[in-house]
């Protein structure tokens, strides 16, 4: 059983750039959750999604954007890169239905490394 | 404004004894209680969680307490072996009135001393 994939596992871009990062969720979930982890710092949620829409959003600029395809995988888009978004890029999978019983537990991916220069 | 706090950056532990992690939050809308493992070029892994109707929840070695008058929780490893040695990360949640997220603490870094 495939647990949540993440590509690539390691990216350097220079500000100014557009970076796109690809998940694939855990198999039998279909939401999709991504989080920054800041050098020091604890995830930080960007957004989620839920048949193909954004259903919740952080307190993240509009410079970061998402998708989810139909097969429930997800793209994070981040245009004109700041030096402040080198951080670990983690996305999460879970199953909506779980939630309803507020225990839902969320499977990270080991995440995107950004650095950006 | 951090809502989860884990003002333990680090914690040294000798193998076999108890460790103890402490996490404090601040939103009081938050009613669930989860902590997450890590390790280096892995992402968290859910290790345990409590719901705000309980005081305390065991699994294995593992045991969350959750004090709500404080608004304070605490992990206890209990024996600590060198396995245990990561990142510790407490995390918290609303009631879930659609898709609410996970709140995380900054972590603390576990190091179990055999």
């Amino acid at each position: 059983d495939a647990g949540v994939t993440q590509s690539p596992t390691h990216l350097i871009k220079t500000r100014g750039q557009q970076v796109t990062l690809r998940c694939s969720p855990k198999s039998g979930h279909d939401t999709v959750s991504w989080y920054q982890q800041a050098l020091g710092q604890g995830p930080q949620f960007i957004f989620q999604y839920y048949e193909e829409e954004e259903r919740q959003r952080g307190n993240f600029p509009d410079r970061f954007s998402g998708h989810q395809f139909p097969n429930y995988s997800s793209e994070l888009n981040v245009n004109a890169l700041l030096l402040g978004d080198s951080a670990l890029y983690l996305c999460a999978s879970s199953f909506f239905r779980d939630r309803r019983a507020t225990n839902e537990k969320l499977f990270f991916g080991s995440g995107t490394q950004l650095s950006v220069l | 404004d951090q809502q989860v706090k884990q003002n333990s950056p680090s914690l040294s532990v000798q193998e076999g004894r108890i460790s103890i992690l402490n996490c404090d939050y601040t939103n009081s809308m938050f009613d669930y209680f989860l902590w997450y493992k890590k390790y280096p070029a892995e992402g968290p892994t859910f290790l345990i969680s409590i719901s705000s109707i309980k005081d305390k929840n065991e699994d294995g070695r593992f045991t969350v307490f959750l004090n709500k008058s404080a608004k304070h929780l605490s992990l206890h490893i209990v024996p600590s072996q060198p396995g245990d040695s990561a990142v510790y990360f407490c995390a918290a949640r609303e009631k879930d009135s659609g898709n609410t997220p996970l709140v995380f603490g900054k972590g603390t870094r576990l190091s179990v001393i055999a």
